[in-house]
């Protein structure tokens, strides 16, 4: 399959902790985005990294894509309560535009 | 600016029967995207619109499914006739046509096939 791996599939932390989900994929990539979905909601954009960049950072998210594992990690520093949510990683393959996603990390921040 | 909007949030149908999802995207935006979760299951792409015109269908999963792009605006899915197996979120997605790729995502038409 072409939607690869998230892992973990869950993740429980206190809040202030770091949070780390790992995500990879199978073959050529233009681009790799992060999406956060609160319950029961939309797919909100949290950022994107084209295949040419290493690492991207926006406010407390890191994002970094090692193109020869092809793998990318989305870190959250100083975790929120507010940022229980999943996280799905989508890929975008060479030559489309339709983002492939994964499963998906299910993060839990304990106030 | 308004989000990309989806109609009905909810929807309840029998097995059999016909249903009609709507998508307004973001204005401006040439590229429409309709997405799915099935239950247990990853968010799969169904199709892609540039303006009117459909620029890849490859996810749609069968014949029961017919999307269009009247004038390059709004967007209808419809399935005909709806299986239980159709159940899940339908998700829309806009984007711009140029440099960034980001997709902005509406929040989704739950439907439930009985």
């Amino acid at each position: 399959s072409q939607q690869g791996e998230e892992d973990p599939q869950a993740l429980s932390i206190q809040e202030g902790e770091n949070a780390t989900m790992n995500c990879s994929y199978k073959t050529s990539i233009n681009n790799l985005q992060w999406y956060r979905q609160n319950s029961g909601r939309g797919l909100v954009h949290l950022i994107l990294i084209r295949s040419n960049e290493r690492e991207k950072h926006s406010g407390r998210l890191r994002v970094t894509l090692d193109t020869s594992k092809k793998s990318s990690s989305l870190l959250i520093t100083a975790s929120r309560a507010a940022d229980t949510a999943s996280y799905f990683c989508a890929k975008v393959y060479t030559g489309r535009r339709a983002l492939t996603f994964g499963s998906g990390t299910r993060l839990q921040v304990q106030p | 600016e308004a989000g990309v909007t989806q109609f009905p949030s909810h929807s309840v149908i029998e097995k059999g029967q016909t249903v009609t999802l709507r998508c307004d995207p973001i204005s401006g935006h040439d590229n429409l995207y309709w997405y799915r979760r099935v239950m247990g299951k990853e968010i799969k792409f169904l199709l892609h619109f540039v303006k009117e015109s459909k620029q890849d269908e490859s996810g749609m999963p069968n014949n029961r499914f017919l999307a269009e792009r009247t004038g390059g605006t709004y967007s209808t899915l419809k399935v005909q006739p709806a299986e239980l197996e159709d159940s899940g979120v339908y998700f829309c997605a806009s984007s711009l046509t140029g440099a960034r790729d980001e997709q902005f995502f509406g929040p989704g038409t739950r439907l439930t096939v009985l």
